[in-house]
């Protein structure tokens, strides 16, 4: 069971907007530490998506945003494509574990 | 270009020893924190723990302490992980990523900017 709760999957067709919640307490989200997002493609590493809730790595496409409210946080991506079928993680602090990752959403473009 | 280039796949057996390791270049491998990541199959992530090697100060997930042994060499810029007595349920892929982000005490704030291409380790009998 991990601290940061994410939807087991999501699905969208192409073109369409979908978003992935990761839900956390007061000593992670709640508590205004930031949250990070990862994208691994199927056979592939992780790579950095978001970082500091809302800040895109260079060579990532603005169809990807993320914000922060309480203790959740939210990744979206609009104008889904189907190079973006992969799971995604969210990272954030927790003031009892120090880092800690979502259990991961896969992402199906149907 | 960072880079963390990782050692290739291992088969072992249940109560072997083993260290696999994740070699940085492209910037300066003293001055950041080196993490390690599981990934049992068909699971999430989970942080394990994570070394700064410019002297060596390791920090562990409550998770993985007494499991692993965290270390690094900075002289070939290199980060290890490893394990006195592997069991089955360590089969699993682990990846090593650059913290951009720092340790002060018990907790790691940051995140993983750069990843290794992960070490596949399947223990069986």
């Amino acid at each position: 069971q991990s601290v940061l709760t994410q939807p087991p999957s999501v699905s969208g067709a192409p073109g369409q907007r979908v978003t992935i919640s990761c839900t956390g307490s007061s000593s992670n989200i709640g508590a205004g530490y930031d949250v990070h997002w990862y994208q691994q493609l199927p056979g592939s590493a992780p790579t950095l998506l978001i970082y500091g809730n809302i800040n895109r790595p260079s060579g990532v496409p603005d169809r990807f945003s993320g914000s922060k409210s309480g203790t959740s946080a939210s990744l979206a991506i609009t104008g889904l494509q189907a190079e973006d079928e992969a799971d995604y993680y969210c990272q954030s602090y927790d003031s009892s574990l120090s880092v800690v990752f979502g259990g991961g959403t896969k992402l199906t473009v149907l | 270009e960072v880079q963390l280039v990782q050692s290739g796949a291992e088969v072992k057996k249940p109560g072997e020893s083993l260290k696999i390791s994740c070699k940085g270049s492209g910037y300066s491998f003293t001055s950041y924190w080196i993490g390690w990541v599981r990934q049992m199959p068909g699971k999430g992530l989970e942080w394990m723990g994570i070394i700064y090697p410019g002297d060596s100060d390791t920090r562990y997930s409550p998770s993985f302490q007494g499991q692993v042994t965290i270390s690094a060499d900075k002289s070939i810029s290199t980060a290890y992980l490893q394990w006195g007595s592997l069991k089955a349920s360590d089969t699993a892929m682990y990846y090593c990523a650059r913290l951009q982000g720092y340790c002060s005490g018990g907790s790691c704030r940051g995140y993983f900017d750069y990843w290794g291409q992960g070490t596949l380790l399947t223990v069986s009998s």
